[in-house]
C-alpha cells in the first residue's frame, strides 16, 4: 500500500511537447513537495502546497505548473519541454508545513529528446 | 549555492565495522537536520532526524551527531550491514521554512 505513489515511472517524450506527472498521497498530509534531481544528483525544492495552497515556488521556469485538485493530489504539468528538463522528479508529502520529515514517492525519470 | 554539503561522494565498509557519513551546512539558520536512505529506482526514505537543541539522536544501529558550532553532522551506523548499502541523503531545513535542502549524497558499500 504505496503512501506516495507518482506516475508515470518512466517518461521519454520530444522536446515541444507538453506532459504531467501525478502524485497522490495517502497518509492524509497536509503539505505536498515537488522535487528536482538533476543529472549532478542535486535534490532541489520546485514548489510545495499546503492545503492545496502554493507556499513555495522556487526559480523554476513558468513552463511548470503545478496543480492540487485536493490535498491528497499534486501534479506537475510541464508545457513545450526542453532537453534540460530531464531530470528525475520526486514528489513528497509531510504532516506538517515546516521542519518535519517528508515522505517521497518512488520519481520519475523525465528523459527529453 | 550549495548549503548542505556531502563531500564524500562514496565511502566502502567492511560488514560488522562502523559507517561514518559526514555532512556540513552553511545556513545557520538552519535547526532541523535529517538523514535519508535511497536505494536505486525508489525515492529517499527518511532514516533519522535531529533538533538544533540535540547533540545527538539514537535509533537502533543509526546515530546522528550534531555540532552546531562546527555546522557539521554525521551518521554513524554500528554495525554495518550490507542490506545497508545505499546512497544516503543530508538534508537540513529552518523553523520557519517548508522544504528540505539536500546534499548531493555518499554511496555507502557495505561489503561481506
Amino acid at each position: 500500500d504505496t503512501a506516495v505513489s507518482q506516475t508515470p515511472k518512466y517518461l521519454v517524450t520530444q522536446m515541444g511537447n507538453d506532459k504531467s506527472i501525478k502524485c497522490e498521497q495517502n497518509l492524509g498530509h497536509d503539505t505536498m513537495y515537488w522535487y528536482k534531481q538533476d543529472s549532478k544528483k542535486f535534490l532541489k525544492i520546485m514548489f510545495s502546497y499546503n492545503n492545496k495552497e502554493l507556499i513555495i515556488n522556487e526559480t523554476v521556469p513558468n513552463r511548470f505548473s503545478p496543480k492540487s485538485p485536493d490535498k491528497a493530489h499534486l501534479n506537475l504539468h510541464i508545457n513545450s519541454l526542453e532537453l534540460g528538463d530531464s531530470a528525475v522528479y520526486f514528489c513528497a508529502s509531510s504532516q506538517l508545513a515546516g521542519p518535519t520529515e517528508a515522505f517521497f514517492g518512488q520519481g520519475t525519470r523525465l528523459t527529453v529528446v | 549555492d550549495q548549503q548542505v554539503k556531502q563531500n564524500s561522494p562514496s565511502l566502502s565498509v567492511q560488514e560488522g565495522r562502523i559507517s561514518i557519513l559526514n555532512c556540513d551546512y552553511t545556513n545557520s539558520m538552519f535547526d532541523y537536520f535529517l538523514w535519508y536512505k535511497k536505494y536505486p529506482a525508489e525515492g529517499p526514505t527518511f532514516l533519522i532526524s535531529i533538533s538544533s537543541i540535540k547533540d545527538k539522536n539514537e535509533d537502533g544501529r543509526f546515530t546522528v551527531f550534531l555540532n552546531k558550532s562546527a555546522k557539521h553532522l554525521s551518521l554513524h551506523i554500528v554495525p554495518s550491514q550490507p542490506g545497508d548499502s545505499a546512497v544516503y541523503f543530508c538534508a537540513a531545513s529552518e523553523d520557519s521554512g517548508y522544504a528540505l535542502n539536500f546534499g548531493k549524497g555518499t554511496s555507502l558499500l557495505v561489503t561481506p
